[in-house]
């Protein structure tokens, strides 16, 4: 079945460092990349999204690229700040199913 | 609008004892998913529906079930709770049309569900 593979599970990070998160996907007909942040107690919610025709997306401090071919996607945080201390969860989703499909999750902690 | 509500947010179940998870939405999305999230395990989706009517098994759909009667309300449904079934669950909505309305996946605020 679908399956998608998140590294690493914790990160740590000193603040203005960068962090990467890697998602790796089994669905060939998977076309859409949400990225999600979950803070403590509180339910996810979308920070960067990605599409297959798009091969990277960035917004402000926060950035995601694409490669179709390996069926990997990345989300990448410049100058992070404590407050970006939270779990990430990548997820693939496929127009033709509806179906999204949830990575493990990434907990980012960021060093003052 | 109010987005997606579950309730409850808080229940304690004795094993084999049933119970329904209410979820309702008012953005007329088609999209509805019920997830479980478990410390390590992420979420996993139990069933999910494109529409009123339509419904369908995700990842770990046993000891489950739904149904779509309206496009806004998808209720979960317990049928014997097991401890296994310990867990935080988050409803969510999204439109279905990828190419025009984006697909923004709004979640519930969860429902934490003890079984002893």
């Amino acid at each position: 079945g679908e399956n998608v593979e998140q590294h690493p599970s914790t990160l740590s990070v000193q603040e203005g460092d960068s962090a990467v998160i890697k998602c790796t996907y089994s669905d060939s007909a998977s076309n859409y990349f949400p990225w999600y942040k979950q803070e403590l107690g509180k339910r996810p919610q979308l920070i960067i999204d990605i599409r297959s025709n798009v091969g990277e997306k960035k917004d402000q401090r926060i950035a995601v690229t694409l490669n179709k071919t390996a069926k990997h996607f990345s989300l990448h945080i410049t100058e992070t700040q404590p407050e970006d201390s939270a779990v990430y969860f990548c997820a693939a989703g496929s127009s033709g199913t509806y179906k999204y499909i949830f990575g493990t999750g990434t907990r980012l902690k960021v060093l003052a | 609008n109010a987005g997606v509500t579950q309730t409850p947010k808080f229940q304690v179940l004795k094993t084999g004892q049933s119970m329904t998870l209410q979820c309702a939405q008012d953005m007329n999305h088609e999209y509805m998913s019920w997830y479980r999230q478990d410390p390590g395990m992420g979420l996993r989706l139990i069933h999910y529906s494109v529409g009123a009517g339509i419904t369908d098994q995700g990842e770990v759909p046993n000891g489950y079930n739904v149904s779509r009667s309206t496009t806004e309300d998808f209720p979960l449904r317990l049928l014997s709770a097991a401890p296994s079934q310990t867990s935080v669950y988050f409803c969510a909505s999204s439109f279905s049309n990828f190419r025009t309305t984006g697909n923004t996946i709004y979640f519930g605020e969860g429902s934490w569900l003890t079984v002893v």
